[in-house]
């Protein structure tokens, strides 16, 4: 199983930027998909998911109005669009994905490697 | 939103040793609660689910317990390897997630 992220750097606050995560070595469509961010010297924070026929997508509070994820099935590909960015919004962004498939949870057991994301003018 | 606080910030302990981390939910979250490790520059590593199963290749030492607000990661005779912050999430609310802050767990 292989995430990778891509598409971080540096954005102005009120810019835009889009995150990708490209998956590998597992069904793709099989899987809730998650993002998850830290920021400089804090601890870690659940931003999104999404089912696996992209049918519900939930957000924490922060981010929802600003924030829209996706999935591309058949380029399995995970996507953050995120709009209206504040310095608040600076952190490394994490795709991860459960442990098991289906409507099921036991924790993230895969990550990728991060993308850092920095609001700043 | 279910919030989760842990305990303490930081602890210092000698290799060899036994640290006790703890966390508490601000309402019950059953046994649906979950453990990671985390090291500077790597991705989180998942320790322990649903309280205290540990995940695959998870050693011994580590040992997590208790339900509803209440939640204990043990680690047994601490290795250099175990120097890490430790976060626990739950999940009683999925398909939406909170973590705690984190204990960082340094050297003595």
């Amino acid at each position: 199983v292989q995430l990778e992220e891509s598409g971080g750097g540096l954005v102005q606050p009120g810019g835009s930027l889009r995150l990708s995560c490209t998956a590998s070595g597992f069904t793709f469509s099989s899987y809730w998909m998650s993002w998850v961010r830290q920021a400089p010297g804090k601890g870690l924070e659940w931003v999104a998911n999404i089912r696996q026929d992209g049918s519900q997508k939930n957000y924490v509070d922060s981010v929802k109005g600003r924030f829209t994820i996706s999935r591309d099935n058949s380029k399995n590909t995970l996507y953050l669009q995120m709009n209206s960015l504040t310095a608040a919004d600076t952190a490394v962004y994490y795709c991860a994905r459960s442990s098991c498939s289906g409507d099921c949870y036991l924790g993230f057991h895969y990550w990728g490697h991060g993308t850092l994301v920095t609001v700043s003018s | 939103e279910i919030v989760m606080t842990q305990s303490p910030a930081a602890l210092s302990v000698s290799p060899g040793e036994r640290a006790t981390l703890s966390c508490r939910a601000s309402q019950s979250v059953n046994s649906y609660l979950i453990w990671y490790q985390h090291k500077p520059g790597q991705a989180p590593r998942l320790l322990i689910y649903g309280a205290s199963t540990r995940a695959t290749g998870i050693p011994a030492r580590f040992s997590g317990s208790g339900s509803g607000t209440e939640f204990t990661l043990t680690i047994s005779s601490l290795q250099s390897e175990d120097f890490a912050i430790y976060y626990c999430q739950q999940y009683s609310s999925w398909p939406m997630y909170t973590f705690g802050q984190g204990t960082k767990l340094e050297i003595k």
